[in-house]
């Protein structure tokens, strides 16, 4: 089973500039996750889908970010513009409803983003 | 507000010892508890996991315990391997939401 795919890896841009995000979850995962993973802290949920529906993005900073998940499978995570404190990784993760087996997550490689 | 908090950023351990790795949590509407492990440049993995109606789980060499009335759980590795030096996040699914909270981790190095 392939698991869930993020590109690019590494993201270098200017503060003001724009970048996007693409991830590919595990087939058949109806639900999928974004996270910012800042250095030396946890995961922080940006948003969440439920197939294509958003079911949570109240800690996405909505003047820059926008994410869309469109026929309810691969999703984008866009800032529009960036700033510095954006810099983090990003992370996909996806699940079967309700959670796995275990109620887990399975999460992609990730993106790390730096803003200069 | 931090629902789930790992207050060890991190923890040496001799090969062969057992570790332990504590997060406390205070969201009440938390169902299930899962401990993932996450290598340098590559995402977390899970580990492990436990649901609100059980105490124990037990799974190779891996051990979370929940306490409940204390809003602890603890993950235990015995026998610690090199392998497992690794940061190790706690998570808590909401019952409500289906929202995953994360705590900040603990760096675990195991010594050989």
């Amino acid at each position: 089973e392939a698991g869930v795919a993020q590109s690019p890896r590494y993201k270098i841009i200017e503060k003001r500039q724009s970048v996007a995000f693409w991830c590919n979850p595990i087939s058949g995962h109806a639900t999928l996750y974004w996270y910012q993973q800042i250095l030396g802290q946890g995961p922080k949920l940006l948003i969440q889908f439920q197939n294509n529906g958003v079911v949570d993005d109240s800690q996405l900073p909505k003047d820059r970010f926008s994410a869309e998940r469109l026929k309810g499978v691969d999703s984008t995570l866009k800032i529009q513009p960036a700033k510095l404190e954006d810099s983090a990784v990003y992370l996909c993760a996806s699940s079967p409803w309700g959670g796995g087996a275990g109620n887990e997550q399975f999460f992609g490689p990730g993106t790390r983003l730096t803003v200069l | 507000d931090q629902q789930v908090k790992q207050n060890s950023p991190s923890l040496s351990v001799q090969e062969g010892r057992i570790s332990i790795l504590n997060c406390d949590y205070t969201n009440s509407m938390f169902d299930y508890f899962l401990w993932y492990k996450k290598y340098p440049a590559e995402g977390p993995t899970f580990l492990i996991s436990i649901s609100s109606i059980k105490d124990k789980n037990e799974d190779g060499r891996f051990t979370v315990f929940l306490n409940k009335s204390a809003k602890h759980l603890s993950l235990h590795i015995v026998p610690s391997q090199p392998g497992d030096s690794a940061v190790y996040f706690c998570a808590a699914k909401d019952s409500g939401t289906y929202k995953y909270i994360f705590g900040t981790g603990t760096r675990l190095k195991v010594l050989a």
